[in-house]
């Protein structure tokens, strides 16, 4: 089964610096996405940026973008120009053809500091 | 807007009370999720429906079931509540298909707080 795992259960950043959330996985399948979801202090969850495993190129989603490192395994978020409205709760995610359905991290809550 | 609407944001229920939790999706999506959310633990999944009164077991089936009469009602079902079941409960729904279809973008629900005293 594949797993998931976020190893910064906290994290701060400076308004308007910037910050890497880290997240590796573990699975035996070539073709499979990644996610980064947000889960604001509302708690409803929005997709914030997906990667598909064949692609190289790095997702980009204006100021969010990952560094995925399929050998290793790898799929950082990175949040350029921090604002108070990116505190919240962030999961990684994989979804691959094997189990059909997401699988989640145990998620990172990044506070942003004025 | 596309909308999944889950129907009470907040319960408190008694052990070995039966708790319906019920979620409505508005986008003819085909599958349906019902999430369990611990603090560390992530999101969880309890059970999911690819197409109206098909079920299927996700990683914590027990303790709870489901029922899916109509494609854009999913319900998760505590048949005997119990205080390991205090939780946070997401539903979320996706279109159907493959893994490089839209299936792998679920759209979620805000959450129903569960409290069994």
């Amino acid at each position: 089964a594949q797993t998931v795992t976020q190893s910064q259960p906290e994290m701060s950043v400076q308004e308007a610096e910037t910050v890497t959330l880290s997240c590796t996985y573990d699975t035996s399948e070539s073709d499979y996405y990644l996610f980064w979801y947000k889960q604001p202090p509302s708690r409803q969850m929005i997709l914030v940026i997906r990667q598909e495993a064949y692609k190289q190129q790095n997702a980009t989603e204006n100021r969010f973008s990952v560094n995925f490192q399929k050998a290793a395994k790898s799929f950082s978020l990175k949040i350029s120009d921090s604002q108070l409205g990116d505190a919240a709760m962030y999961f990684c995610a994989y979804y691959g053809n094997a189990g059909n359905m997401l699988t989640f991290g145990g998620g990172t809550r990044l506070m942003v500091k004025p | 807007d596309v909308k999944v609407t889950q129907s009470s944001r907040y319960l408190v229920k008694r052990t070995g009370e039966k708790v319906f939790l019920e979620c409505v999706q508005d986008m003819d999506h085909e599958n349906m999720f019902w999430y369990r959310q611990d603090p560390g633990l992530g999101l969880r999944l309890i059970y999911f429906s690819y197409d109206v009164k098909m079920k299927e077991k996700g990683d914590i089936p027990e303790g709870y079931s489901v029922s899916r009469e109509k494609k854009e009602r999913f319900s998760l079902i505590l048949e005997s509540a119990s205080t390991n079941q205090t939780s946070m409960y997401l539903c979320a729904s996706s279109f159907g298909g493959t893994v490089n279809s839209g299936a792998n973008v679920l759209t979620f629900g805000a959450g129903s707080r569960l409290t069994v005293l």
